[in-house]
């Protein structure tokens, strides 16, 4: 069956350094999403992507953070400067194109910012 | 500002037996509602998916209802084993013209099944 993937599984990194989170949707899917779990807390919805440019996005999205889509199956999410509050499990959602359809999540990656 | 509350927190059965795990969410005006289980430091999965129109679903020994009106829904599991000790998540979508369906978690209710 086919499913959502992220890599790496745990990213370890520096304050202040760029960090890149890696997503490859379920393939005939065309809505891609972003969410992010702090320890302990609840899932949180950072941003939205359809049609090659971001269609929602949170208020915690804020300039640090930015999304592409590199090529036909990739779909990253970049921090820019990270904070030790970036710590957390940020997971990848892909859907399909028909509006009622459930999102599909990736197993996570775990990113510690020290 | 739509809230979504899972009551319990926790909850620890033995198995066999069947439970209800209750979501409650602040605006009625949603588009569907999907649960999820993630197991520890785990991903993910989506177990049922409700759409607004929709009163249940049923998939396997999981049954899920939503009163939309009255802002709640309901996961029911049958039959309680071992393997369905996990954190459940219950997820609204809004409904709104525009909307790219963005969800809104509650914080879980972390289920423990003794044999």
């Amino acid at each position: 069956e086919p499913e959502v993937t992220q890599t790496p599984s745990h990213q370890v990194t520096q304050m202040g350094q760029e960090v890149i989170l890696r997503c490859v949707p379920i393939s005939n899917h065309l809505y891609f999403y972003w969410y992010r779990q702090i320890l302990g807390q609840k899932v949180e919805f950072l941003v939205s992507f359809y049609n090659n440019e971001i269609s929602e996005k949170s208020e915690i999205f804020d300039d640090q953070f930015s999304v592409e889509r590199p090529d036909g199956s990739n779909f990253t999410l970049k921090i820019r400067s990270t904070k030790l509050e970036d710590s957390a499990m940020y997971f990848c959602a892909s859907k399909t194109g028909l509006t009622y359809n459930e999102q599909f999540f990736g197993p996570g990656t775990r990113l510690t910012v020290l | 500002k739509q809230e979504v509350t899972q009551i319990p927190a926790a909850l620890s059965v033995p198995e066999g037996e069947n439970l209800v795990l209750n979501c409650s969410f602040t605006d009625s005006a949603i588009y569907n509602l999907q649960w999820f289980r993630q197991d520890p430091g785990k991903g993910l999965t989506s177990l049922l998916l409700i759409q607004s129109s929709q009163r249940e679903q049923t998939s396997g020994r999981l049954n899920a209802s939503l009163d939309k009106s009255s802002g709640r829904s309901t996961l029911y599991i049958a039959a309680s084993q071992p393997g369905d000790s996990a954190t459940y998540l219950c997820a609204v979508r809004r409904d709104y013209g525009g909307s790219q369906g963005n969800l809104i978690f509650g914080k879980g209710t972390k289920l423990s099944v003794k044999p």
